[in-house]
């Protein structure tokens, strides 16, 4: 398995509504990472997982929480977003130590509306 | 900062002619560059990463070069085809946590 993958494709929201993005991968990269694009824009970073570890925030809202539960696993927790928060939002992977020369995997996004 | 620059923003071709996408970068210090494609709406595919030690990297029609010294990095499409058209992204790592700084991209049209 060399993909990362990402659930929901497309996400429409209120303001006041909870709902979580989910992205997962099985190739044993143990930096995960959350960016943002908003249209025509190239990627922002947010969010930098090592190790299950929470190593890199990005100045983010609180209204975004990340969480990663496992190796595999990193969830992107929403919370009362505005409008503007409208973006694609990618998930990728890198491996870190010895395979560092594979550099990152993206996956496919989550294209998330506000309304 | 990081600053990286990609010249030109948008280019169109006749189907055929090889195409030249150029990345530029203010510090030297990186660990390495990568070059995405990104079709609308979707997320990035990855098409080639070259080392801070490397000068060049192939896939096929693709070729990617790297010249650290200068700041400058150029993608090369060799032959191209209706399926090129694309935007093409290139990414300087330049820290240990592995953060990304991306170039605006260039936007390719390649007509039949």
């Amino acid at each position: 398995d060399t993909e990362v993958t990402q659930t929901p494709k497309h996400l429409v929201m209120g303001m006041t509504n909870k709902k979580s993005l989910k992205c997962e991968q099985h190739m044993g990269h143990r930096a995960m990472y959350w960016y943002k694009q908003k249209a025509k824009k190239p990627p922002e970073l947010m969010f930098v997982y090592s190790y299950e570890k929470l190593s890199i925030n990005e100045s983010v809202p609180s209204r975004f929480s990340p969480e990663c539960p496992n190796s595999s696993l990193l969830n992107l927790h929403l919370h009362a977003l505005q409008p503007e928060d409208s973006a694609l939002y990618l998930c990728a992977s890198r491996p870190v130590g010895e395979g560092q020369v594979m550099g990152y995997t993206f996956g496919s996004g989550t294209r998330l509306t506000v309304v | 900062k990081q600053e990286v620059t990609q010249i030109p923003a948008a280019l169109s071709v006749p189907e055929g002619e090889n195409l030249v996408l150029n990345c530029s970068f203010t510090d030297s210090a990186i660990y390495n560059l990568q070059w995405f494609r990104q079709d609308p709406g979707k997320g990035l595919t990855s098409l080639l990463l070259i080392q801070s030690s490397q000068r060049e990297q192939t896939s096929g029609r693709l070729n990617a070069s790297l010249d650290k010294s200068s700041g400058r990095s150029t993608l090369y499409i060799a032959a191209s085809q209706p399926g090129d058209s694309a935007t093409y992204l290139c990414a300087v790592r330049a820290d240990s946590w592995g953060k990304l700084q991306f170039g605006a991209g260039t936007q390719v049209v390649v007509t039949p």
